[in-house]
């Protein structure tokens, strides 16, 4: 069964600690991407990556870190310097950029 | 902004009635692709239209793109309570896409 996957559905973060979203796609896809969601609004790039062991900075990188080490895998790591990271994150693929994207269920982080 | 714009941000229609929602964007593009989104949920991918293109098919959706005038539209027919999400256009900004704030549409039964 084909598709992109998000673990935890629900992330709660207390103050100054990291935390780490998953994100795993068995789609054979070279490009993974993490986007941040804020009520009612669009998305916005936080990273992305074109291949295995290279990754981008996107609109809103600071405080965010990412690594791809492996093709289906492209975790996001929220860092203590991010100072507002109540969200809604989604995570998606594509064979290449500027290809279709396919979207994961998403992960909501809340501060405790 | 450089984002892909959506028109209107919100639109509450009956069942059975069309929906039109309209993209506004200010760079030249590759192509454009429109999403819907489910309350609480991920994207689902509906149509990519190319710069090339005018006009693109999927059932009950049609997509219509003109770049002269750098917009693009998305009508879905004889709608559904199910139709009930927002809808997202994705425009093609160099090696990525920017996403717009959104159309939120509602079909009342």
């Amino acid at each position: 069964d084909g598709g992109i996957t998000q673990s935890p559905k629900y992330l709660f973060r207390k103050e100054g600690q990291n935390v780490t979203l998953s994100c795993e796609q068995n789609l054979n896809h070279d490009a993974m991407y993490w986007y941040r969601q804020d009520p009612g609004q669009g998305l916005r790039l936080i990273y992305y990556s074109q291949i295995v062991n290279d990754f981008q900075k996107g609109d809103i990188a600071e405080g965010y870190s990412v690594s791809r080490e492996k093709k289906e895998s492209f975790p996001l790591t929220v860092t203590s310097a991010q100072k507002n990271p109540t969200a809604f994150y989604l995570c998606a693929s594509s064979f290449g950029l500027r290809e279709t994207q396919y979207f994961g269920p998403g992960t909501r982080l809340l501060v405790l | 902004s450089q984002q892909g714009e959506e028109d209107p941000q919100a639109l509450s229609i009956q069942e059975g009635e069309n929906a039109t929602m309209n993209c506004s964007y200010k760079t030249s593009i590759n192509n454009l692709q429109w999403y819907r989104q489910n309350s609480g949920r991920g994207l689902v991918h509906l149509i990519l239209i190319r710069s090339n293109e005018r006009e693109k098919h999927s059932g009950r959706l049609r997509v219509t793109l003109d770049t002269s005038k750098k917009s693009s539209s998305l009508l879905i027919t004889a709608s559904r309570a199910a139709d009930t999400a927002s809808y997202f256009c994705a425009r093609g900004r160099g090696q990525n896409f920017v996403f717009g704030p959104g159309t939120r549409l509602s079909v009342l039964p």
